[in-house]
């Protein structure tokens, strides 16, 4: 079974620059989450879907970052204009029935 | 802010056991989880426990739930080098929406030889 994929794996912008990262979620998986990790801390929730719905964004910054998930499979996450303190390791994770999340391998970020 | 604490740190020589622990605050805690980050790479889940266990095992792999201290450990049996790693420990809460997981942040392992 294939796992969570994720592109690109490295990217750097400069500060106010725009940058999108895609996941594919294991086949069937209805959860779709982002996370945030900064380095030398846990991964943060940004934003959770059931399908192509939103269950949970609040902690987005929803003035920069967006997400969609229209046909309820493929992701995208977007960060409009970006900053330095959006430096990070951007995680996507699926889950089939919300008590396992299995992991992508993430996107680096670095903003200059 | 993170209410799930972990040490930041543990040495262990090949062949010992490893215990790796980690305290929650929130009692309405459903799922308790152990995942095991190398680097550049993503999040492996290694295993979980429903709230209502005091214990799980799984190979090499003790988890022990203690929910009256709200205390979660880690037990690596037979350790070895593939096992250095950051471990992080998460909960899934009633109070949250289902699925979403606090995670600490992270106890690095080093096995030494």
């Amino acid at each position: 079974e294939a796992g969570v994929a994720q592109s690109p794996r490295y990217k750097i912008i400069e500060k106010r620059q725009s940058v999108a990262f895609w996941c594919n979620p294991i086949s069937g998986h209805a959860t779709l989450y982002w996370y945030q990790q900064i380095l030398g801390q846990g991964p943060k929730l940004l934003i959770q879907f059931q399908n192509n719905g939103v269950v949970d964004d609040s902690q987005l910054p929803k003035d920069r970052f967006s997400a969609e998930r229209l046909k309820g499979v493929d992701s995208t996450l977007k960060i409009q204009p970006a900053k330095l303190e959006d430096s990070a390791v951007y995680l996507c994770a699926s889950s089939l029935d919300q008590t396992e999340q299995y992991f992508g391998p993430g996107t680096r970020l670095t903003v200059t | 802010g993170e209410d799930v604490e972990q040490s930041l740190f543990l040495s262990v020589r090949e062949g010992d056991s490893s215990v790796i622990n980690c305290t929650y605050t929130d009692s309405s805690s459903t799922y308790l989880y152990w995942y095991k980050q190398e680097p550049g790479a993503g999040l492996q889940l290694l295993t979980y426990i429903f709230s209502n266990m005091d214990m799980k095992q799984d190979q090499r792999l003790t988890v022990l739930l203690n929910k009256k201290d709200k205390h979660l450990s880690l037990r690596i049996a037979d350790t070895q080098t593939g096992d250095s790693a950051i471990y992080f420990c998460a909960e899934s809460r009633l109070t949250d929406s289902w699925g979403k997981l606090q995670f600490g942040a992270g106890t690095q392992v080093v096995v030494t030889p």
